[in-house]
């Protein structure tokens, strides 16, 4: 089955902590996207990777790091440095990195701060 | 700068009743839209896409939206809601600012409750 598996669905960081969400697809996808989900604000752009070893920050990359070093994945850290991590986290991907790519989500990640 | 406004963050219809999802957009040229659903603590899936031609685009379980330029409105409709509707909705637009990605920009979300 091809598709997008974000792991862990549930993550708690505690304060000062780094933690690591998990992003990896197996459709063979050129691009891959991190959203950040609040309650009534829509998802926002975290970072995105149009090809392997490259990335862009979006609009809220403060606070957060990725890598892409290899094509099917995309993983996503949460910094100290954040200090509201609370969130659904969505990771995505589209076929090409063109303009009207349809993007494909995983199921998300929930982090909670202890 | 360009944005997507989804009118109403509640949207409540009885089943059976029309399902109408109002989503406007600011462009200066004609971006592609999408609509998604979203269930709880789900990912989003894909309803449908415009990008050219067809201002009518129909779309998965029975969903379908029209794209109208000269309102700079891309509504989704289903001309009779299931229970199983019941979930998040939304709209999304091409980021034009950055032409050579597939960038997209979201709406709010809609939240569709469907009663008895």
């Amino acid at each position: 089955d091809g598709g997008i598996t974000q792991s862990p669905k549930y993550l708690f960081r505690k304060e000062g902590q780094n933690v690591t969400l998990s992003c990896e697809q197996n459709l063979n996808h050129d691009a891959m996207y991190w959203y950040r989900q609040d309650p009534g604000q829509g998802l926002r752009l975290i970072y995105y990777s149009q090809i392997v070893n490259d990335f862009q920050k979006g609009d809220i990359a403060e606070g957060y790091s990725v890598s892409r070093e290899k094509k099917e994945s995309f993983p996503l850290t949460v910094t100290s440095a954040q200090k509201n991590p609370t969130a659904f986290y969505l990771c995505a991907s589209s076929p090409n990195r063109g303009l009207g790519e349809t993007q494909y989500f995983g199921p998300g990640t929930r982090l909670l701060v202890l | 700068a360009q944005s997507v406004t989804q009118l109403g963050s509640h949207v409540s219809v009885s089943e059976g009743a029309l399902v109408l999802l109002r989503c406007n957009y600011s462009s200066s040229v004609p971006p592609y839209l999408f609509w998604y659903v979203q269930y709880p603590n789900q990912g989003l899936q894909l309803l449908l896409k415009y990008t050219t031609g067809a201002t009518l685009v129909k779309g998965i379980n029975g969903f379908e939206a029209e794209f109208k330029k000269s309102e700079t409105s891309f509504h989704l409709t289903k001309p009779s809601a299931h229970m199983s509707d019941a979930a998040e909705y939304f709209c999304a637009v091409s980021d034009l600012r950055s032409s050579n990605t597939g960038k997209l920009i979201f709406g709010q979300g809609t939240t569709l409750q469907v009663k008895p």
